[in-house]
């Protein structure tokens, strides 16, 4: 069964600080991984993608990496700020058409 | 550019009541989904559509019924409402054209409450 662990499940971090959340998958065909942001009361939007090939990508603050050996992704936030409270949520595409989500990384970014 | 698009954003129904939710999106998507998230347990997919014509059962379809009435739209029914369905509902879509830039677009969502 293709599954997508998280951690942690919940975050308190000062305004200002680095963070890392962690990504376990089991899933079988790899096809991609994506990080999603979940604003409060809003549906989930893409941050970034790593295919099989790629190590590391960035997207402003947002630095996600990807290590398809060991099945694990990492989402690296620096400098944070107040905006960036949400849940973040890994999702794992299999093949065509699955998408496996994990159930996230709930962040709070405290003054 | 609307994206998708749902409606209700909100609703209360009493145990027993039916209600559709309607999703509409204007990306020429061909795949459609529906999801509820309830605390602690993440997003699960209740059923979804590769293409016009087909849907699938996903991993929590027990209670829901689901029409892909065109390409754009995708509605959700629950025919007799239950208080276990209590919860957020969200519709996506994605475009499996593309299998390795397989984003789905999540609507707004819709807070469901039975009573």
């Amino acid at each position: 069964k293709n599954q997508v662990e998280q951690s942690p499940q919940s975050l308190i971090i000062l305004e200002g600080k680095n963070c890392t959340l962690q990504c376990n998958y089991t899933v079988s065909p790899f096809s991609n991984l994506r990080w999603y942001k979940q604003d409060t009361g809003r549906g989930p939007v893409s941050l970034t993608i790593m295919t099989f090939s790629e190590n590391t990508k960035s997207n402003g603050r947002y630095t996600a990496t990807l290590d398809a050996d060991t099945k694990q992704s990492s989402l690296h936030i620096t400098a944070s700020q107040l905006s960036d409270s949400a849940s973040y949520i890994c999702v794992v595409t299999s093949g065509y058409s699955t998408l496996t989500f994990g159930k996230g990384t709930m962040l709070l970014v405290s003054p | 550019n609307a994206g998708v698009t749902q409606t209700p954003k909100f609703q209360v129904l009493k145990t027993g009541q039916s209600m559709t939710l309607q999703c509409a999106q204007d990306m020429n998507h061909n795949s459609m989904y529906w999801y509820r998230q309830d605390p602690g347990m993440g997003l699960r997919l209740i059923y979804y559509s590769a293409s016009e014509g087909t849907t699938d059962k996903g991993e929590v379809p027990n209670g829901y019924n689901v029409s892909r009435l065109n390409k754009r739209e995708f509605s959700l029914r629950l025919e007799s409402a239950a208080p276990s369905q209590t919860s957020v509902y969200f519709c996506a879509s994605s475009d499996l054209t593309r299998p390795m830039n397989t984003e789905a677009f999540f609507g707004q969502g819709t807070r469901l409450t039975v009573v």
